[in-house]
């Protein structure tokens, strides 16, 4: 079975960094590109970013984290990675990590983790 | 900018009720629309993909329709597990989900 579990969500204060990650196994993490999503109450669900199957590509579709945020994947390790830098207060959300099976339709989510940016 | 309208935002409906959900786009996307289902504390579930094409697993009774603009999905035969917020999801350009559709129980 296809399982994805985030890790990394935490507090942090304004202006701080947070990398969270997302284990995958039960599937050929190498052959999928993977997405982060976030939900927040006010904002619904967002897509943040995508990676390629091999890295080469990567896209931001929310305006304010570009810069900030870098996606990243570890084929070897069946990992991605979200470097979080200068967070903001609308940083603050659940983050899921999902695989895109194309185009841009997620098949399998994982559980999410919380990031709560607050001083 | 390029929106994605659902409605109704909620819905009260009761066990056997036909539901029907629309998601409207501000720009053409053909048949590139998705719809997920999501329960509270829970990630969100691909349902329909492409419009009309149901995920392997999903009930039969969830089905997608629509091209354009214009979508809708339909819960034929409302049963006590659909009770769920359903997001419609453009995957033409940049993706973008919808606001989403509460059905409670009424």
């Amino acid at each position: 079975d296809v399982q994805l579990v985030e890790s990394g969500g935490d507090l942090v204060q304004p202006g701080g960094s947070l990398r969270l990650s997302c284990a995958a196994s039960g599937f050929t993490f190498s052959t999928y590109w993977m997405t982060w999503v976030r939900q927040t109450p006010g904002k619904g669900l967002e897509w943040v970013a995508s990676i390629k199957e091999d890295g080469s590509q990567k896209y931001y579709y929310v305006d304010s984290v570009k810069g900030r945020f870098t996606i990243s994947r570890d084929n070897a390790k069946s990992s991605l990675y979200l470097q979080m830098n200068s967070l903001r207060a609308e940083d603050t959300a659940v983050y899921f990590c999902a695989t895109d099976r194309g185009p841009n339709t997620l098949d399998h989510w994982g559980q999410g983790t919380l990031v709560t940016v607050s001083s | 900018d390029i929106q994605m309208t659902q409605s109704p935002s909620s819905l009260s409906a009761s066990v056997g009720d036909r539901v029907t959900i629309t998601c409207r786009t501000s720009q053409v996307i053909s048949n590139l629309l998705n719809w997920y289902q999501q329960k509270p504390g829970k990630a969100p579930k691909l349902l329909v993909y492409s419009a009309s094409s149901l995920q392997s697993g999903v009930p039969s009774r969830f089905s997608g329709s629509g091209s354009g603009t214009d979508f809708t999905l339909t819960i034929s035969g409302l049963q006590p597990e659909d009770f769920a917020t359903y997001y419609c999801q453009r995957s033409y350009g940049i993706p973008l989900f919808g606001g989403g559709t509460k059905v409670e129980i009424k």
